[in-house]
């Protein structure tokens, strides 16, 4: 079975610092990796993917993440955050053989 | 740009009534699910769909829900008699294959009372 850990379920940053959303997974099999972002009363937006090739992936929004297969993380980051980046943000799983799995995710204040 | 549709926006229903949930996944689209997620908590994998049948389902998943392909566009979600716990947002979303990215609809928001 795949599973996600989501550390923080809260992190606050100020506007123009690092945004730092960690993602830890469970997989025994090679994992396709994801990140969405759900805005207030919205639904999941995807932001990145990881499925094979480059370790560092590039999304909207100026997000990117790095696949670490030894410390089995996809942590989201981003250089400067932005006010309107203020969002519920997930990580999810999934395998050619296994359907999705998403984290308890993690809630992203900006602060001005 | 493409984009899967769900009807109702807001459902609001009575303890014990049945209820449905209508999707319209991405046209060229071949996997379909349904997710729950109870108010500010995680997204809950309830089912996924492919070739007119269920291909995993999750323990939430009792034989309270069922889903249907009734025709080439929709995709449903029933709740056979509604229980004031199953009050959630319910989102479909659907992929070109397995376990490439997903694409969700905006949600309805269930409420049982």
């Amino acid at each position: 079975a795949q599973s996600v850990t989501q550390l923080g379920s809260h992190v606050s940053v100020s506007e123009g610092a690092l945004v730092l959303l960690r993602c830890n997974y469970s997989s025994s099999v090679p994992p396709y990796l994801f990140w969405y972002v759900q805005y207030p009363n919205q639904g999941l937006q995807l932001l990145l993917k990881y499925t094979t090739g480059a370790t560092l992936v590039k999304g909207i929004n100026g997000f990117e993440a790095e696949f670490k297969k030894s410390e089995t993380s996809f942590h989201l980051t981003k250089p400067s955050a932005h006010m309107s980046d203020a969002a519920e943000y997930f990580c999810a799983v999934s395998s050619s053989n296994n359907d999705m799995r998403f984290g308890a995710g993690t809630r992203l204040t900006v602060k001005p | 740009e493409p984009e899967v549709t769900q009807t109702p926006s807001h459902q609001v229903t009575q303890m014990g009534q049945e209820v449905i949930l209508r999707c319209v996944p991405i046209s060229n689209h071949l996997y379909f699910y349904w997710y729950r997620q109870i108010l500010g908590q995680k997204v809950e994998f309830l089912v996924s769909f492919y070739n007119n049948e269920i291909s995993e389902k999750s323990e939430i998943f009792d034989d309270q829900f069922s889903v249907e392909r009734p025709d080439g566009s929709n995709f449903t979600l029933k709740i056979r008699s509604t229980k004031l716990e199953d009050s959630a947002m319910y989102f479909c979303a659907s992929s070109e294959i397995r376990a490439s990215e997903q694409y969700f609809g905006p949600g309805t928001r269930l409420t049982v009372t």
